[in-house]
């Protein structure tokens, strides 16, 4: 059953936290991208990875990074420089770098600082 | 750089009712355009794709237009059900396709 999968799908953090959201496919994609979506806001990206090993910055990458280690993984960090992270986290793959093809998206991950 | 506006940002009809959601974009050098559904608390669901060489995509009850020249694309709904009651999305690639802009959204409530 491929697909993409994020975790956890709730995810709360003190001020000053470091947190990981993470973002796993099966679908055998190059590319990765990470998205912020705020209320009655269209998607924003964060950063994407065209392949593995290298990452590039989006819209809004301060506070947040990343990683490329396996095809398959992309984890999202959030980290304390961030200065209001609350939101709703998407991640997403398609398959061919360049825009052409479709994303598939997981499931997302609402992260709440307390 | 890429711009993504669509209108309305909230639609309201009863059952059975053809619709049309709006999507302009500022720069018509795209490669594609993407129509996405997101319900409540969930993740997108692509809808259709319409590469820049086609005028339109056709999913079911689902039928989406492109005009590039003056950067607009319209998702029709034909026959709306309870079932639509959805956010959607229009997106299209930017930075030579390396990433995405998506518009903000038009929630769609279709009533019983």
């Amino acid at each position: 059953d491929g697909g993409i999968t994020q975790s956890p799908k709730y995810l709360f953090r003190k001020e000053g936290q470091n947190v990981t959201l993470s973002c796993e496919q099966n679908l055998n994609h190059d590319a990765m991208y990470w998205y912020r979506q705020d209320p009655g806001q269209g998607l924003r990206l964060i950063y994407y990875s065209q392949i593995v090993n290298d990452f590039q910055k989006g819209d809004i990458a301060e506070g947040y990074s990343v990683s490329r280690e396996k095809k398959e993984s992309f984890p999202l960090t959030v980290t304390s420089a961030q200065k209001n992270p609350t939101a709703f986290y998407l991640c997403a793959s398609s398959i061919m770098r360049g825009g052409t093809d479709t994303q598939y998206f997981g499931p997302g991950t609402r992260l709440t600082v307390l | 750089k890429q711009e993504v506006t669509q209108i309305p940002a909230a639609l309201s009809v009863p059952e059975g009712e053809n619709l049309v959601l709006n999507c302009s974009f500022t720069d018509s050098a795209i490669y594609n355009l993407q129509w996405f559904r997101q319900d409540p608390g969930k993740g997108l669901t692509s809808l259709l794709l319409i590469q820049s060489s086609q005028r339109e995509q056709t999913s079911g009850r689902l039928n989406a237009s492109l005009d590039k020249s003056s950067g607009r694309s319209t998702l029709y709904i034909a026959a709306s059900q309870p079932g639509d009651s959805a956010t959607y999305l229009c997106a299209v690639p930017y930075n030579y396709g390396q990433n995405f802009v998506f518009g903000p959204g038009t929630r769609l409530s279709v009533l019983p």
